[in-house]
């Protein structure tokens, strides 16, 4: 069975710095992986996913995750936090050929000014 | 294109009543799911359909009801309306399962 654990729920960063969401997963077949991000009181946007072949993935707003098969990783990174950065973050993970998604607790980002 | 639509946005019932959550997609998407949002425990799937006429049970499928007729719409019925059911339900759909997901504004529902 898949699962996901996103360490620490609540992550703060002043403006500037990196940020390192943090992703874990277990899966019995090559996942699928995703980021999603969500503002208050908005629906899910997918930040990037990571399918096959190159393990270094960006997506929008300057993240990328980088995929770790050994460590069972898909951290979440962003070389300088902005104030708009603020919002949830859930990983997510998909075993290939199986439509049920499995998504993480959440982490809250907060960006200090 | 309007994406994924929702309605109503918020609801109010009292326990026992039923209803009837409106999920719409016009991106021509086989894939569609709905989760329930509560604090601390992220996204739950509750049920979800790989093409009209297809459903099948997520996590937390008790007390809820889908149909797929369409391709384009994914009603969600509480059958039978009870305070654990407060929640932030969201309608999400997709073409491939690994193209990741749209999600609609959400319904928040309050069951007193």
């Amino acid at each position: 069975a898949q699962s996901v654990t996103q360490l620490g729920s609540h992550v703060s960063v002043s403006e500037g710095a990196l940020v390192l969401l943090r992703c874990n997963y277990s899966s019995s077949v090559p996942p699928y992986l995703f980021w999603y991000v969500q503002y208050p009181n908005q629906g899910l946007q997918l930040l990037l996913k990571y399918t096959t072949g190159a393990t270094l993935v960006k997506g929008i707003n300057g993240f990328e995750a980088e995929f770790k098969k050994s460590e069972t990783s898909f951290h979440l990174t962003k070389p300088s936090a902005h104030m708009s950065d603020a919002a949830e973050y859930f990983c997510a993970v998909s075993e290939s050929g199986y439509q049920k998604v499995t998504f993480g607790t959440g982490t809250k980002l907060q960006v200090i000014p | 294109n309007a994406g994924v639509t929702q309605t109503p946005k918020f609801q109010v019932l009292k326990t026992g009543q039923s209803m009837t959550l409106q999920c719409a997609q016009d991106m021509n998407h086989e894939y569609m799911s709905w989760y329930r949002q509560d604090p601390g425990m992220g996204l739950r799937l509750i049920h979800y359909s790989v093409g009209a006429g297809i459903t099948d049970q997520g996590e937390v499928p008790n007390g809820y009801n889908v149909s797929r007729s369409t391709t384009e719409d994914f009603p969600l019925r509480l059958l039978s309306a009870a305070p654990s059911q407060t929640s932030v339900y969201f309608c999400a759909s997709s073409y491939r399962e690994r193209d990741g997901q749209f999600f609609g504004p959400g319904t928040r529902l309050t069951v007193l």
